[in-house]
């Protein structure tokens, strides 16, 4: 396989369910990201992690828990979730270098997230 | 105040005519960089363009080429010849700072669909 790939495509859960994502990326990147897209808003950035170590949090809430056990895999771990978290969750990876950042993010197709 | 903002919601254009989706950023920063992605709806999002702030010369990549006018702070994207596969949403980004090592944050736009009427 290549690029990025995120499992499930869909997952639909209630509330009080505990889910993970995964995301596997095949690019040898040193960099991996959790977006959220809801719709009508930008995207927003949820967690980076530069070489496996987690450099950003964008206040995100605790019923989400990013695992990063490798260069190569990302996990967000899910738990007593809202129905306002029903978004398309992104995961991205990109090449980290000193110089110029011109190294674009590539992305999965995402997993679409329902919670009833 | 918004960092990116792309200001067309929605376009609709005849197959075959160039089309210019708008970006306009805000930063302090004299060092950064400027990307154009592509959601179709299958919800990848597709790597199309870059543009630095230090670059010279505009970016062109196949059919999509940036109109980067530095001093209006706008990075216009524009497809030449379109075609039916470019109906898509497509988000302009930024990345600030961006000679800081690891600092890969992006900031994204609300987004353009644009729809290629046959």
């Amino acid at each position: 396989e290549t690029g990025v790939t995120q499992t499930p495509r869909h997952l639909v859960m209630g509330m009080t369910n505990k889910k993970s994502l995964k995301c596997e990326q095949h690019l040898g990147h040193n960099a991996m990201y959790w977006y959220k897209q809801s719709a009508k808003k930008p995207l927003e950035l949820m967690f980076v992690y530069n070489f496996k170590e987690q450099t950003e949090n964008n206040s995100v809430p605790s019923r989400f828990s990013p695992e990063c056990p490798n260069s190569s895999h990302l996990f967000l771990h899910l738990h007593t979730l809202q129905p306002e978290d029903s978004a398309l969750y992104l995961c991205a990876s990109s090449q980290v270098a000193p110089g110029p950042g011109n190294q674009p993010q590539h992305f999965g197709d995402g997993t679409r997230l329902s919670i009833l | 105040a918004q960092k990116i903002t792309q200001t067309q919601p929605g376009m609709f254009v005849q197959e075959k005519e160039a089309v210019t989706l708008d970006c306009t950023y805000d930063t302090s920063d004299q060092s950064y960089g400027l990307f154009w992605y592509k959601q179709p709806s299958s919800g990848e999002m597709i790597f199309l363009i870059y543009q630095g702030s230090y670059d010279e010369q505009n970016a062109t990549e196949g059919r999509y080429s940036l109109n980067f006018q530095k001093a209006r702070k706008s990075a216009n994207l524009v497809i030449s010849a379109s075609q039916l596969g470019d109906s898509a949403m497509y988000f302009c980004a930024m990345r600030e700072a961006y000679f800081n090592f690891g600092n890969e944050k992006l900031t994204f736009g609300t987004g353009t669909r644009l729809t290629i009427i046959p």
